[in-house]
């Protein structure tokens, strides 16, 4: 079975440019959630989609954004990007036909802004 | 905020058991622990979760204390590969709907 699925794995952008990250969630589950990791902060809920729509989202500026596609693929949006955005972004996905599952992370993508 | 209490850091020599312990207080009745570790900043990897009694799989064993306020996870033949940082999690929210408060973890340190 296919894991979690990000792309890109590497990124460099620009102060002030926009990024969009994207997440194939493991088949079959339906919840994907968002969280951003750096070296200060650590581990930060950033948001969790479930059928299209957002359930639950973190303490963060409306810059961050993100929507689910029908197949449960994800997307987050950064815009206006910011010195401190620099962080590995982790996706991870939940929950079958059974119920809900544990949190299933994938590799990150980690992103540099310049 | 964090909900979880761990040390920062521990070594634990290869082939015996690592423990590692996880302080959350003010953890409310219906909320799980939630183990995983990380390596070289990769994604987190699940290792084990559990509510009120004591769970083992493949991987490791969890312990939970009868007040719930703390709980220790056991690697019982810890090797090389299991240097990494450790993270209890306190899973929050209601049904149809959780997010992971991740603490600060422990830097496990396998020597050998």
């Amino acid at each position: 079975k296919a894991g979690v699925t990000q792309t890109p794995r590497y990124l460099i952008k620009t102060r002030g440019q926009q990024v969009t990250l994207s997440c194939s969630p493991i088949s079959g589950h339906r919840s994907v959630s968002w969280y951003q990791q750096t070296p200060g902060q650590g581990l930060q809920f950033l948001f969790e989609y479930f059928s299209e729509t957002q359930r639950n989202k973190g303490n963060f500026p409306g810059r961050f954004s993100g929507r689910q596609f029908s197949n449960s693929r994800s997307e987050m949006n950064v815009s206006t990007l910011e010195l401190g955005d620099s962080a590995l972004y982790l996706c991870a996905s939940s929950g079958g036909t059974g119920g809900y599952t544990e949190a299933f992370f994938g590799q990150g993508t980690r992103l540099t802004v310049v | 905020d964090a909900k979880t209490t761990q040390p920062p850091s521990m070594d634990c020599a290869e082939g015996r058991a690592a423990n590692l312990p996880c302080n959350h207080s003010t953890i409310s009745g219906n909320e799980y622990v939630y183990w995983y570790r990380q390596i070289h900043s990769q994604g987190p990897q699940y290792i084990i979760h559990g509510l009120k009694n004591n769970e083992t799989n493949e991987m490791a064993s969890l312990i939970i204390t009868e007040d719930r306020k703390s709980s220790t996870l056991i690697l019982p033949h810890a090797t090389l590969r299991d240097t990494a940082v450790y993270y209890c999690i306190v899973r929050v929210g209601v049904a149809g709907t959780y997010k992971y408060i991740f603490g600060t973890g422990t830097r496990l340190k396998v020597l050998a």
